[in-house]
């Protein structure tokens, strides 16, 4: 079945800088990909959900890159500010559209 | 407004004691979800369910019994609570046809 492993489980990065987090996957026939942030404290919300192959989707201060061929997601934080600190998990849907998930990464920025 | 719902927030229970943790949700999804969540391990399925009655079997199943009495309820059952159960547990629920999951806010348990 679908194993999704995530990288890095520990990222801090100063304020202004960019953040990059990466997931690979092993179905080919993953069909639906996604990002959630979980703030401190809080419930994991939904920043975007991506299908098409070697799509690039811009959010509000982050871009995510699916490429089907090397079987990886990434979810970049450009110019990242204190409201990105979180914990972010990545998500691959398998073939009965079940989410795997990514063990996460916790996000730190400095100022 | 689609949501979902946990109840309680928080919990204290001794070892061996008795809890339910309760969701409902209010998307009209069929599929609903039972993680727990704890520090280096991510998000772990317990259980879930596609419909009313119906319950599969996650990856962490030992010590928890569930049951989705209706379409909008799903119940999370400890019958002898252990302190290896103290955690962040969430509810979820999606539509199989496209899996976005929506989540509740979560229960934080503590087995003293």
């Amino acid at each position: 079945g679908e194993q999704v492993e995530q990288r890095p489980p520990h990222l801090s990065v100063r304020e202004g800088d960019s953040a990059v987090i990466t997931c690979t996957y092993t179905d080919p026939n993953s069909y639906y990909f996604f990002w959630y942030k979980q703030e401190p404290g809080a419930s994991l919300q939904l920043l975007m959900k991506v299908f098409s192959s070697t799509e690039i989707n811009e959010g509000q201060g982050f871009t995510v890159l699916l490429n089907k061929k090397d079987k990886r997601l990434s979810l970049n934080l450009t110019a990242a500010h204190p409201g990105d600190s979180a914990a972010y998990f990545c998500a691959a849907s398998d073939s009965n559209y079940q989410l795997i998930w990514g063990s996460g990464t916790k996000l730190i920025i400095k100022p | 407004e689609a949501a979902v719902t946990q109840s309680p927030r928080n919990k204290v229970t001794v070892t061996g004691g008795n809890v339910t943790l309760s969701c409902r949700q209010t998307n009209s999804h069929n599929y609903m979800y039972w993680y727990r969540q704890d520090t280096g391990h991510g998000l772990r399925l317990i259980h879930y369910s596609y419909g009313a009655g119906n319950l599969q079997i996650g990856d962490v199943p030992d010590g928890y019994k569930a049951t989705r009495t209706t379409q909008e309820d799903f119940f999370l059952l400890l019958e002898l609570a252990s302190p290896s159960q103290t955690s962040l547990y969430f509810c979820a629920s999606s539509d199989q046809s496209n899996s976005d999951y929506t989540f509740g806010s979560g229960t934080r348990l503590l087995v003293i």
